[in-house]
């Protein structure tokens, strides 16, 4: 049973491009949640969707950020505009139900912005 | 507001010596409580949790017991190996909403 899987692992990016960062949950997980890790610090929550809903964009910034996690696919993370304080480590966590017991990580995607 | 704070790193041992990461949180509720480790270029593998106090999570020899009096979650292992080098994360959830919150880290260098 494969985990949660991200891509691309590693992104380069120039200032204003648009980044997009891809998670597949584990099989039969409709729960994601988007983490943000700045170097040398702890990792900040940023959203949590459900298929098609989002439920909580509380730690998502106003602008240039958006998340969605269609019916089919995966979840998609999308910054737009990036600028160089976006480079970052950008972690994918899924879970069966909102329970936290059930969340797994994946490997991440770094982020590099020129 | 709810927070968790560790010791700062680096930390650096010997192999087989003792490890104590000191770990405290301030949450309204009864938070879970995680520790995570982190190797270099990966991802977060869950280490260990207890989900009540006086509980005790281990794992890989590791271990840590939640404490409610003194809220903390202090993560211990006897005689650590080379293999143990990495960033190891405390997290508690539970507080209200969806959201995991983490320290900041500490950084973990073994010696042989």
């Amino acid at each position: 049973n494969a985990g949660v899987m991200q891509n691309p692992r590693h992104l380069v990016r120039r200032r204003g491009q648009e980044a997009r960062l891809r998670c597949s949950p584990m099989k039969g997980h409709s729960h994601v949640y988007w983490y943000r890790q700045l170097p040398e610090e702890g990792l900040k929550f940023m959203v949590y969707l459900q298929k098609e809903n989002i439920i909580d964009e509380s730690g998502m910034p106003k602008e240039r950020f958006s998340a969605e996690f269609p019916k089919e696919g995966p979840s998609i993370l999308r910054i737009q505009q990036v600028v160089r304080g976006d480079s970052a480590a950008y972690f994918c966590a899924s879970s069966l139900r909102e329970s936290y017991n059930e969340q797994f990580f994946g490997p991440g995607t770094r982020l590099t912005v020129l | 507001g709810n927070s968790v704070t560790q010791m700062e790193g680096p930390v650096t041992l010997s192999e087989e010596a003792f490890l104590t990461i000191n770990c405290t949180y301030t949450a309204t509720g009864y938070p879970s409580l995680f520790w995570y480790v982190q190797y270099p270029g990966e991802g977060l593998q869950l280490l260990l949790k207890a989900t009540k106090a006086d509980d005790k999570g281990s794992n890989k020899g590791f271990e840590a017991t939640y404490r409610k009096e003194t809220t903390s979650f202090h993560l211990e292992k006897g005689s650590v190996q080379v293999s143990d080098s990495a960033v190891y994360f405390c997290a508690l959830w539970g507080t209200g909403g969806f959201k995991t919150i983490f320290g900041a880290g500490t950084r973990l260098f073994v010696k042989a």
